[in-house]
């Protein structure tokens, strides 16, 4: 069955950044995008981007251009998204998803 | 952005009443396709969304079918015909038909 395992969760520094992975089995990795999504409590559900697995290709939410960097590894059908310049209002809990399938979803805390 | 708009916040039902929620949007899903892309998820408590219903009224393989979906445009309902103990958690309403992605802010179904 299609399973997307995350990475565990992350304490990070204002002003520095973190990487998330996803990690994808199940299915043929590079047959579907992958999206990343912000939750929290007070914005609630964000949706950040996706990045096609196959090309490599991606698209961002404006508000999160230049904050978000999707790259994937076909070899380990992982993707990853990286944060920087992280502030207090990046924590949140992100989730990897393809189409309907969610992660468990990844803390990160910004705190000094 | 497309803005999604749940109400109620809040339901607090007992076993076996019904619910409904409301989603509308600010601009029509009715996408060039056809197909409106309007699609509803439950995240129950401590853990990740998962996908209840698509394009409007069609349900997943795993979702009983006391769970409906119906609406166009602009104005869209989740119904449950009677509430069981297991569908406690948030109820979200999401738009894929207008980039970027938006949820709505969630409906939580408590049980009595």
């Amino acid at each position: 069955q299609v399973q997307l395992q995350q990475s565990g969760a992350e304490l990070a520094k204002p002003g520095s950044s973190v990487k998330i992975s996803c990690k994808a089995s199940g299915y043929t990795f590079t047959s579907y995008d992958i999206s990343w999504i912000k939750q929290t409590t007070g914005q609630g559900l964000e949706y950040i981007g996706y990045i096609n697995t196959g090309s490599g290709g991606t698209y961002y939410n404006e508000k999160f251009k230049g904050k978000a960097t999707l790259t994937v590894d076909k070899s380990s059908s992982t993707a990853f998204m990286q944060l920087s310049s992280l502030t207090p209002e990046d924590t949140a809990v992100y989730y990897c998803a393809r189409s309907v399938y969610w992660g468990q979803g990844t803390l990160v805390t910004v705190s000094s | 952005d497309v803005v999604m708009t749940q109400t109620p916040v809040s339901l607090s039902l007992a076993i076996g009443q019904p619910a409904s929620i409301s989603c509308k949007s600010s601009q029509s899903l009715l996408g060039t396709s056809g197909k409106t892309f309007l699609n509803w998820i439950l995240q129950r408590p401590g853990q990740s969304p998962k996908r209840l219903i698509y394009q409007v009224s069609k349900l997943y393989s795993e979702v009983p079918d006391r769970f409906s979906g119906s609406g166009s445009e602009t104005e869209f309902t989740l119904k449950i015909s009677r509430v069981e103990a297991e569908d406690l958690g948030v109820y979200y309403c999401w738009q894929g038909t207008h980039f970027p992605l938006t949820f709505g802010s969630g409906t939580k179904l408590e049980i009595k």
